[in-house]
């Protein structure tokens, strides 16, 4: 079956680093996918998507890879802040398939001041 | 004003009840969606209606059953509530049924089944 996996340990980083957060999938051939953003007690924010034409894709400090042949998106947040302090979920996806989204289980990012 | 809304927040019931949570889009997207969370942080889709109708329904047990009055409100309504249901539910909505639409969550509602 597919299987999603995020970095299951929390990342802690020291502010003003990158911070690089991975999503690997298996038995699954996405066409896209998306990045949220969830912080604790509240419902997950969008932040970015990337279809599996496009090997990488900016949003002000943000980028996301997709790369199709590794079977892998990166997520990544250039100058982290303490701000940035959340779990990042990704969430690939197929055409005709209703809109469902397949959600990872998160990376919880700390960044230290 | 809030887009997407859930009520109630939080939810203690005992085994056996029967419970609903609303959830409400004033964003005047057609789709709407049921997500569970459980403990473990996975988000899983149950439901999606796009504009009244059914389109995804996950293996949910028939326990568990959503109604869309219009395209602005769907409701989750949960019979003979188990152990196993607690979980945070989302409710989320999205301009189409699209997968590379973006979807809205609400706050969430936390059910902690006795």
């Amino acid at each position: 079956s597919q299987k999603i996996e995020q970095n299951s340990e929390a990342l802690n980083i020291q502010e003003g680093k990158t911070a690089t957060l991975t999503c690997n999938y298996t038995n699954y051939s996405p066409a896209y996918l998306q990045w949220y953003r969830q912080d604790p007690g509240r419902g997950p924010v969008f932040l970015l998507l990337i279809r599996e034409n496009e090997k990488e894709k900016r949003k002000e400090r943000l980028k996301v890879t997709f790369d199709t042949t590794l079977k892998q998106s990166l997520f990544h947040i250039t100058a982290s802040q303490p701000a940035d302090s959340a779990t990042y979920l990704c969430a690939p996806g197929r055409y005709n398939q209703g809109g469902k989204l397949i959600f990872g289980q998160g990376t919880e990012l700390s960044v230290k001041p | 004003d809030t887009a997407v809304s859930q009520t109630p927040k939080y939810l203690v019931t005992q085994m056996g009840n029967d419970k609903s949570i609303k959830c409400e889009q004033n964003l005047g997207h057609d789709t709407m969606y049921w997500y569970k969370q459980d403990s473990k942080k996975f988000l899983k889709i149950m439901f999606s209606y796009n504009n009244k109708e059914l389109i995804i329904n996950e293996t949910v047990p028939n326990r568990f059953s959503p109604k869309s009055p219009d395209k602005a409100h769907l409701n989750l309504h949960i019979n003979s509530l188990e152990l196993g249901d607690s979980a945070v539910y989302f409710c989320a909505s999205s301009y189409g049924g699209a997968g590379t639409d973006t979807q809205y969550f609400g706050p969430g509602t936390r059910l902690t089944v006795l």
